[in-house]
């Protein structure tokens, strides 16, 4: 597709319940990257992968977080017993392999934790 | 590690006059630059980037962004404000290492008054 296409748009969780979301990058784009926007607008980056394989991680709580891009699948990316401080944005975003890649992101998915 | 900052969280200009939303970054080495706008509700829309020459760089809807790298500044301008413009601004930085994350500031909201 020609845009970064994620599900849900709406996601109300109650505490300790999972999450799952999930995201069509643009096609042909090698790289997908996921970004949690919280109060007062902070970006904070996640993870990225390269096809199929984790590129950079260093975001990730990796204790309750985790995320996947499988060959011919929506990526995605799971929250196990959600908390209250996990009510977010969570974006996600997409770019070809090249120097200075435009990153392109998706509408993003809006996780209620309650 | 790089940083960026936007040290205006609010800017106001009347409709028809130039505008003017700042933003410096810290990063070793020659960085990549972006500047994305954020309308309610919505994602992150691409505007322009900085990738090398001409320090003056021209995006959509009218903006355009000035690289001065004495001063690490990219602000992003256009010469008469819509009321259409009125969105959250980010600017971002990543590294020329190859598919570097974005690193983004906090965002300055723009409010164009008719």
């Amino acid at each position: 597709g020609e845009e970064v296409a994620q599900t849900p748009k709406h996601l109300v969780r109650g505490e300790g319940q999972k999450a799952k979301l999930y995201c069509a990058p643009i096609k042909g784009h090698s790289y997908v990257f996921w970004y949690q926007q919280v109060l007062k607008n902070e970006f904070k980056f996640l993870i990225s992968f390269q096809n199929e394989n984790v590129f950079d991680e260093t975001g990730m709580p990796k204790e309750r977080f985790s995320a996947k891009c499988l060959p011919n699948s929506p990526c995605s990316l799971e929250i196990q017993a959600t908390k209250l401080e996990d009510s977010a944005v969570y974006f996600c975003a997409s770019s070809q392999y090249y120097s200075g890649n435009t990153i392109y992101f998706g509408e993003g998915s809006w996780l209620t934790v309650v | 590690a790089q940083s960026v900052a936007q040290p205006e969280d609010q800017v106001n200009v009347a409709e028809g006059n130039p505008l003017t939303v700042k933003c410096t970054y810290s990063v070793s080495g020659n960085p990549y630059l972006f500047w994305y706008v954020q309308y309610p509700n919505r994602g992150l829309q691409f505007l322009l980037k900085y990738i090398t020459g001409d320090n003056l760089v021209k995006g959509s809807y009218g903006f355009e962004a000035e690289f001065n790298k004495s001063q690490t500044s990219f602000h992003l301008k256009k010469p008469s404000a819509l009321v259409s413009d009125s969105a959250l601004y980010f600017c971002a930085v990543s590294l020329r290492t190859g598919n570097e994350k974005l690193t983004f500031g906090t965002g300055t909201r723009l409010t164009i008054i008719p």
